[in-house]
């Protein structure tokens, strides 16, 4: 049963960067394709990125310009990377994985999140 | 983006009975090569992230009871609970997963009356 975990800092000020991890257990980081949504306050969902080992990347195109997301096979982490961050960043961020190896789609494997503040 | 109009945004069933929930897509999810649509059905009770009950519009996880379904017509989608259990008290989302960005429903909220 592959276990995620997201890690990072839970306050940030205005215009800093958000750097966050995801830990995979129990399972390769290889093979499959890796993702980052995130939920603001009381709200619904919004898909971030997706990664795989190979370098196939893809991101939502209203953070594209904002957004870096990168993997280390050794570590089995990958991570979100997100500049000058407002207000508006704030939510839980959570990794997730596609259900099946090479698979691009449904997500049935998710971390627990983690809650990203954004105030000065 | 392809855009996910969920209905209703919230509902009170009583235990025992029929939930239904209703997903529509601007666009089409089917992809053509795997005559699938990519649409898929979360779960997401509070402090828990979201929890994958159906997928391609109609296949359910594995593990997720069978009163969980899905069903298809163009770019209609629903997902039904056939019988409320106390503990499927929960936002329930769609999800296309055809076209970046993947978007989501807005969600609808499931509570007992």
């Amino acid at each position: 049963q592959v276990h995620l975990q997201e890690s990072g800092p839970g306050l940030l000020k205005p215009s800093e960067t958000l750097s966050l991890t995801c830990t995979v257990s129990g399972g390769s980081i290889i093979g499959y394709f890796w993702s980052w949504i995130r939920q603001p306050p009381g709200k619904g969902l919004e898909w971030i990125g997706y990664i795989n080992y190979s370098g196939a990347i893809n991101y939502n195109p209203s953070l594209m310009s904002r957004v870096t997301m990168s993997l280390d096979t050794s570590n089995n982490q990958f991570f979100l990377k997100l500049s000058s961050v407002t207000a508006a960043d704030t939510g839980m961020y959570y990794c997730a994985r596609a259900r099946a190896p090479g698979w691009l789609g449904e997500l049935n494997s998710w971390g627990q999140g983690t809650l990203v503040t954004v105030s000065s | 983006d392809i855009v996910m109009t969920q209905s209703p945004e919230s509902l009170a069933v009583s235990l025992g009975e029929r939930a239904t929930i209703n997903c529509k897509s601007s666009q089409s999810v089917l992809q053509s090569s795997h005559n699938k649509n990519y649409l898929g059905w979360y779960q997401q009770k509070p402090g828990q992230p979201p929890k994958l009950l159906i997928y391609w519009a109609s296949t359910r996880e594995s593990g997720v009871p069978d009163r969980f379904s899905g069903s298809e017509s163009g770019t209609d989608f629903t997902l039904t609970i056939s019988s409320l259990q106390a503990e499927d008290v929960a936002v329930y989302y769609c999800q296309q997963y055809h076209s970046v960005p993947w978007t989501f429903g807005q969600g609808t909220k499931v509570e007992i009356k």
